[in-house]
């Protein structure tokens, strides 16, 4: 079993559509939990942390559910530039500070 | 502005030959990674370091070395003995357990 799975996708949507992706994680001892946007070609960036409690930043909602082992990303109203490849990442103690990526889930958002 | 550099964007090896990768860091951070990426695949864990003068492997340390002399650099030497070099490759930083990286643009390495 992979460390970290996401669902490849892509996912096609038209703007203003609500859109969600979900993500597991293998080990139990997982402390930190991100999300990561990273376009075509790109370095990865920093999108937003998810905490125990879910927490939101303008459109986007993230969602952690440590006793299944499941992390979300919503997205609602979704814009042209929302177009990209979403990572959902951990991080293990067992790994140093190392952050576990999952191979991202790719979006499209159309006109 | 602080930020984390990676030299040169692309880069183009013969084969056999060694090629060193440049990370650099103005952001203060302790800790410094590096990550490879293949298409349509996710990022794998080289080598990283938490401070200066000490270093992991990753996952998929093998064909490759690095250094942590100072605290701003992590340079990466991709060796002959890795026999599929070819693939994008991402430093990043961190200044802590439980943040996030800082990720510098990448170095596009390919074998000729």
């Amino acid at each position: 079993r992979k460390e970290v799975e996401q669902d490849p996708g892509p996912f096609n949507v038209p703007e203003g559509a609500t859109v969600a992706f979900n993500c597991t994680y293998s080990n139990s001892a997982s402390q930190s939990f991100f999300w990561y946007r990273q376009d075509c070609r790109k370095e990865p960036k920093l999108l937003m942390s998810v905490y125990s409690s879910g927490n939101e930043d303008g459109r986007f909602t993230a969602q952690l559910n440590r006793a299944s082992q499941y992390i979300s990303l919503l997205i609602r109203d979704s814009k042209l530039s929302d177009s990209a490849t979403y990572l959902c990442v951990v991080r293990s103690d067992q790994a140093g500070t190392a952050l576990i990526f999952g191979k991202g889930t790719t979006l499209s958002v159309s006109s | 502005d602080g930020g984390i550099t990676q030299s040169p964007k692309y880069l183009f090896r013969k084969e056999g030959q060694n090629v060193t990768l440049s990370c650099e860091q103005n952001l203060n951070h302790d800790a410094m990674y590096w990550y490879r990426q293949d298409p349509g695949q996710g990022l794998r864990l080289i080598y990283y370091s938490q401070i200066v003068n000490d270093f992991q492997k990753g996952d998929i340390a093998e064909g490759y070395s690095v250094s942590r002399e100072k605290k701003e650099s992590f340079p990466l030497t991709v060796t002959s003995a890795q026999k599929n070099p070819t693939a994008f490759y991402l430093c990043a930083s961190s200044p802590d357990r439980g943040f996030g990286y800082t990720f510098g643009s990448g170095t596009r390495l390919t074998v000729v």
